[in-house]
């Protein structure tokens, strides 16, 4: 079935770093693909999105390309903030219906 | 639009009592989702309805959950009897109708403790 598969976390950054956070999916079509970002004591908010092979979507300095060779669509951030400290989700909505499948989610921690 | 309303944030209940969580969605969405969060689990989808009618509740844990949505402005999720394995932040959120790239919008969530 659709499933998306994201790095496990913890993760720690210094303020100024460069942030990667691998997903993969399985889908049997072509899904759509998003990062949702949570923070502290709030709801998911959409953070970038892609809807075919080869897009990128990208918002507030964070890029996602949507790669069908390889099924994946890290999220990536030349230099991290600690304002971007929250928790990261990739998430696929299938195309065959009104369906959201997430990962586990990441959570990203940067200190001055 | 406000976004997706959820009430209460809060709550916190001894086991064995019934609990109401409600949800407004943004005016014109089609489709309204109830997800579960926990550490263990992550991000649960539990039930969602299109146009007010319910397409999938096959993520509802067990018969003490069940959920409505009587129109299409207002939905519940109901536990009864609730045990404390139920706490978790409860998320609503909605979405207009499907089309390549439809996103979904989320609320606050209720955080439920069951004690």
């Amino acid at each position: 079935g659709d499933s998306v598969t994201q790095m496990e976390g913890p993760v720690t950054l210094s303020e100024e770093a460069f942030l990667t956070i691998n997903c993969t999916y399985t889908a049997t079509g072509y899904p759509s693909l998003f990062w949702y970002v949570q923070y502290p004591g709030e709801g998911l908010q959409l953070l970038l999105k892609a809807t075919k092979a080869d897009d990128k979507g990208s918002n507030k300095g964070f890029e996602a390309t949507y790669r069908k060779e390889t099924t994946s669509f890290h999220l990536e951030k030349g230099s991290v903030q600690v304002s971007d400290s929250a928790v990261y989700f990739c998430a696929l909505n299938p195309n065959t219906g009104n369906q959201f499948y997430f990962g586990t989610g990441t959570s990203l921690t940067v200190i001055p | 639009d406000a976004g997706v309303i959820q009430s209460p944030r809060h709550e916190v209940t001894e086991m064995g009592q019934e609990v109401t969580l409600r949800c407004k969605p943004i005016s014109g969405h089609d489709y309204l989702f109830w997800y579960r969060q926990t550490m263990m689990r992550g991000l649960e989808l539990l039930i969602y309805f299109n146009n007010n009618v319910p397409i999938d509740d096959s993520g509802m844990p067990e018969d003490r959950f069940s959920a409505k949505m009587p129109n299409a402005s207002f939905s519940t999720l109901k536990i009864q009897p609730s045990e404390p394995r139920d706490s978790a932040v409860y998320f609503c959120a909605s979405s207009f109708i499907w089309r390549a790239g439809t996103e979904a919008f989320f609320g606050q969530g209720t955080r439920l403790t069951v004690v």
